[in-house]
């Protein structure tokens, strides 16, 4: 199973543009067995998916974000990541990477970052 | 409000077997088949159960998952103080186009 380590500043101010880099060791983001995930969990509450990206650029966005999600692939770093624009107090959460085993809709999140708390306040 | 539903707490004693159910009120949700996770307080959360019944390496038979119609179901036996978490389901959801959630269940050894 790969490592995932999750990366990015932990303070964003409203409005302004959240950035989260994961990077995965012990395998290689260009595997066709796998897409990457970003999942979120505010604080005290439930997991939310992000979206899925996979290492040829294909995304997948929870329709609900869609509108504030770019998610891309780096193969030459080992490396994924997120922006999530136009942040306010609600999108402060703890931020996980994860790697999908398996196709997109039948897929499981088989390793997951240890995650990181990404705070919205000016 | 999560479109998998699952009981917000459940509750065992040591070496009781426990159930915790995911509904998805619709077949598409429970067709593209359901994943549970385990999460501790400060961690991660864990891949316990993938494929409605399949077991990683590692994750002792204690946990096994199953369907049935539109709602899935988890299932602890030989319950330990260790197995105190909140435990999620997660299945693609054909409607939404993405992955969904259960709402979480906080499981509690007496």
């Amino acid at each position: 199973q790969v490592q995932l380590q999750e990366s990015g500043p932990g303070l964003v101010k409203p409005w302004e543009t959240l950035s989260l880099t994961c990077t995965v060791s012990g395998g290689s983001i260009s595997s066709s067995s796998y897409y990457w995930d970003w999942i979120r969990q505010p604080p005290g509450k439930g997991l939310e998916w992000i979206g899925s990206v996979y290492y040829t650029g294909s995304t997948y966005e929870n329709p609900t974000l869609k509108s504030r999600v770019t998610m891309s692939a780096d193969v030459s770093k080992n490396q994924f990541s997120l922006t999530l624009s136009s942040v306010t107090a609600a999108d402060t959460a703890v931020y996980f990477c994860a790697s999908k085993r398996g196709g997109i809709m039948t897929g499981y999140e088989e390793s997951w970052g240890q995650g990181m708390l990404v705070t919205v306040s000016s | 409000q999560s479109v998998l539903t699952q009981p917000p707490s459940a509750s065992g004693t040591p070496g009781q077997r426990v159930s915790i159910s995911c509904s998805g009120g619709s077949p598409n949700i429970i067709s593209n088949t359901v994943h549970w996770y385990r999460q501790l307080p400060g961690s991660a959360p864990k891949l316990l159960i993938y494929r409605n019944n399949q077991r990683p390496s590692g994750v002792p038979d204690r946990f096994s998952g199953s369907t049935a119609d539109t709602s899935a179901s988890l299932a602890i036996s030989g319950l330990r103080s260790e197995d105190e978490a909140v435990y999620y389901c997660a299945s693609w959801h054909d409607m939404v186009s993405g992955l969904v959630f259960g709402g979480g269940t906080k499981l509690t050894v007496l």
